[in-house]
């Protein structure tokens, strides 16, 4: 069973540039999840969706950071504009039934 | 709000010295305790689940034990391959999961 998938791996942006991930979710995992995941830190939930429905997004900088998840497979996330603050590793995950998430390999995204 | 702690933040170990990490946390609801393996460069790698005190999971080298206030994982003659950063997380009855900072573990030769 093929895991979940995210590109890029790494990005690197100026402050105040746009920038965009993806991430392809295990197959019949209906929840999807993106983290921000912090130098230091264990992975922080910014959204949660239920085939194309948001769940949970109390996290989630709105002025900032959108995503959507179309068809309720692939999902993107979104920073416009990006802060030197939100260099960090964006993780992806997914689940058959809300209980284990499986997460992808990450987007390392720095900010200068 | 839901709370991990995790300790101690990084652990130096010879091969075949055995520790155990610790997770302490605070939830409201605990639906499931659950260990992750996180390698540089990596996603974390799903481990174990609890789901109630006095549970046990074992796997290779590593055991998992619950508590109502804290987990711990204890991991046995490491080798140098089970070198790697160790997530606690609980799920609440929201099915939120929140993490603990890890606990980085380096198993010397």
């Amino acid at each position: 069973e093929a895991g979940v998938a995210q590109s890029p791996r790494y990005k690197i942006i100026e402050k105040r540039q746009s920038v965009a991930f993806w991430c392809n979710p295990i197959s019949g995992h209906a929840t999807l999840y993106w983290y921000q995941q912090i130098l230091g830190q264990g992975p922080k939930l910014l959204i949660q969706f239920q085939n194309n429905g948001v769940v949970d997004d109390s996290q989630l900088p709105k002025d900032r950071f959108s995503a959507e998840r179309l068809k309720g497979v692939d999902s993107t996330l979104k920073i416009q504009p990006a802060k030197l603050e939100d260099s960090a590793v964006y993780l992806c995950a997914s689940s058959r039934d809300r209980a284990t998430e499986y997460f992808g390999p990450g987007t390392r995204l720095t900010v200068t | 709000e839901d709370q991990v702690t995790q300790s101690p933040e990084a652990l130096r170990l010879q091969e075949g010295e055995s520790s155990s990490l610790n997770c302490s946390y605070t939830v409201s609801g605990l639906r499931g305790l659950f260990w992750y393996r996180q390698d540089p460069g990596k996603g974390p790698e799903f481990l174990f689940t609890l789901y109630s005190a006095g549970e046990e999971k074992e796997k290779e080298r590593l055991k998992a034990t619950l508590t109502k206030k804290e987990s711990f994982l204890h991991i046995t003659a490491p080798k140098p391959e089970d070198s790697a950063t160790y997530l606690c997380a609980v799920q609440a009855n929201d099915y939120k999961l929140s993490f603990g900072a890890g606990t980085t573990v380096t198993v010397r030769a």
